[in-house]
């Protein structure tokens, strides 16, 4: 079965509001990264994380590796937010990761 | 900081024909790289994970023959899609691994992106 459980997998956000995307994990992973993929298809790094949590401006991610999920804040929507976002969790071997479906997020003016 | 270059951005070809992508790292030594296809479903598949030294590994499903990969120096990566047919259109992303940076982060290339007539 899927490693990684995303959710939800699509939403759709008015400018200026907030809202969460998470991940669930079903096995032990030691790490995720979260990307946006752009509508040409370049997969933008979010962040990496092995534990806690990270923020870098409107955005802020957590991991808890002991139970088994991460989670993508988006704060204060913008309207070049739209994308589709992934989760990726660490496999056994660098360089192997197990990709959550994605989530298209579309922000609405 | 880490960037990852890849060309050519979209390729069409015709089925039977080979198409081949590379792989640039900028800013950091490459010892890994994995290599992706994303399916039209927007899945991710990895075909195989080559680190500079060893052997590549491939994945279930994708073989040497068919994806041939070349990963000579620590910067660049080159995969090549041969005798491609309509099962093998996608996008193709390289991952290369930063060794002196977060452990297991990956930084992708803009992606290549595969049509087959």
């Amino acid at each position: 079965g899927d490693q990684v459980e995303q959710s939800p997998s699509a939403l759709s956000l008015h400018e200026g509001t907030s809202s969460a995307l998470r991940c669930n994990f079903t096995t032990t992973t030691r790490s995720v990264q979260w990307f946006r993929q752009n509508s040409r298809g370049s997969l933008i790094n979010l962040f990496y994380l092995a534990s806690g949590t990270k923020e870098n401006g409107r955005l802020k991610s957590a991991f808890d590796s002991k139970e088994l999920y991460s989670t993508l804040h988006i704060r204060d929507a913008q309207l070049e937010d739209s994308g589709t976002y992934f989760c990726a969790a660490r496999g056994s071997a660098l360089g192997r990761l197990h990709f959550g479906a994605g989530t298209q997020l579309i922000v609405i003016p | 900081g880490a960037l990852v270059y890849q060309y050519p951005r979209r390729t069409i070809c015709k089925s039977g024909t080979s198409m081949r992508m590379e792989c640039q790292a900028v800013g950091f030594q490459a010892t890994s790289v994995a290599w992706y296809r994303q399916s039209p479903q927007k899945t991710f598949e990895l075909i195989a994970l080559s680190t500079v030294n060893s052997a590549i590994k491939y994945e279930q499903n994708f073989t040497q023959e068919k994806f041939p990969i070349s990963h000579p120096n620590l910067s660049f990566s080159s995969m090549t899609v041969l005798n491609a047919y309509l099962e093998d259109r996608g996008l193709y992303l390289c991952g290369a691994r930063d060794p002196g940076g977060d452990t297991g982060q990956l930084y992708f290339g803009e992606g290549s992106k595969l049509t087959v007539l």
